[in-house]
């Protein structure tokens, strides 16, 4: 596609449920990237996938957050049992080459989480 | 410690004005890279320009320039003749080896604010 789409872009939901957040990348881009960014603060490193493979999940904040991306292209973020600290804004980005390098940013989904 | 130091929440500038952004940073890496992105009210983050840690002359793009001060450890960002639609949050991001390739470290970021 022409840019980084993300889906939904709004999302509220009650704590305890599970979310699922899809990323589609601009075609034929090898990086992928999720960040977490809260209200009035810069983004925050989640993970990052070379083609299909999870290269670093370093920033996942707990084993309730899970990512991935199956054919190397779409990714989803799903997020289990969400709890108030979860609400955010998630964003996805996406770079032809491989490593943290200029990144095309998709609009984010904003969760809500009651 | 923060990596990446933004000192002004927000700034108000006249339209036409030339505004600079403040960014200093933190690493011990020899090579890194400092970005500066541009996120409008929509939401999504604009890439808006790049700097190598090796690289000899500041970088432009249009009317953004970096003022690179290696040794300040400063990259402030230039915009000139400043407009309407420059209103928006700017970030700016390091990227060193010392946490990861793949990782960006963002500054809290700068609301800017051009006036008519």
């Amino acid at each position: 596609g022409a840019g980084v789409s993300q889906s939904p872009r709004y999302k509220v939901a009650k704590r305890g449920q599970d979310v699922a957040l899809r990323c589609d990348p601009i075609s034929g881009h090898v990086s992928l990237f999720w960040y977490q960014q809260a209200l009035g603060q810069g983004p925050e490193f989640l993970t990052y996938f070379q083609n299909e493979a999870q290269l670093d999940k370093s920033g996942l904040p707990s084993d309730r957050f899970f990512a991935e991306r199956p054919e190397g292209s779409v990714s989803t973020l799903k997020i289990q049992r969400t709890q108030q600290e979860d609400s955010a804004v998630y964003l996805c980005a996406s770079s032809l080459g491989s490593g943290a390098n200029v990144l095309t940013f998709g609009a984010g989904s904003r969760l809500t989480v009651l | 410690a923060q990596k990446i130091t933004q000192t002004q929440p927000g700034m108000f500038v006249q339209e036409k004005e030339a505004v600079t952004l403040d960014c200093t940073y933190d690493t011990s890496d020899p090579s890194y890279g400092l970005f500066w992105y541009k996120q409008p009210s929509s939401g999504e983050m604009i890439f808006l320009i790049y700097q190598g840690s090796y690289d000899q002359q500041n970088a432009t793009e249009g009317r953004y320039s970096l003022n690179f001060q290696k040794a300040r450890k400063s990259a402030n960002l230039v915009i000139s003749a400043s407009q309407l639609g420059d209103s928006a949050m700017y970030f700016c991001a390091m990227r060193d080896r010392q946490d990861s390739n793949y990782q960006l470290i963002w500054g809290a970021g700068t609301k800017l604010i051009i006036k008519p």
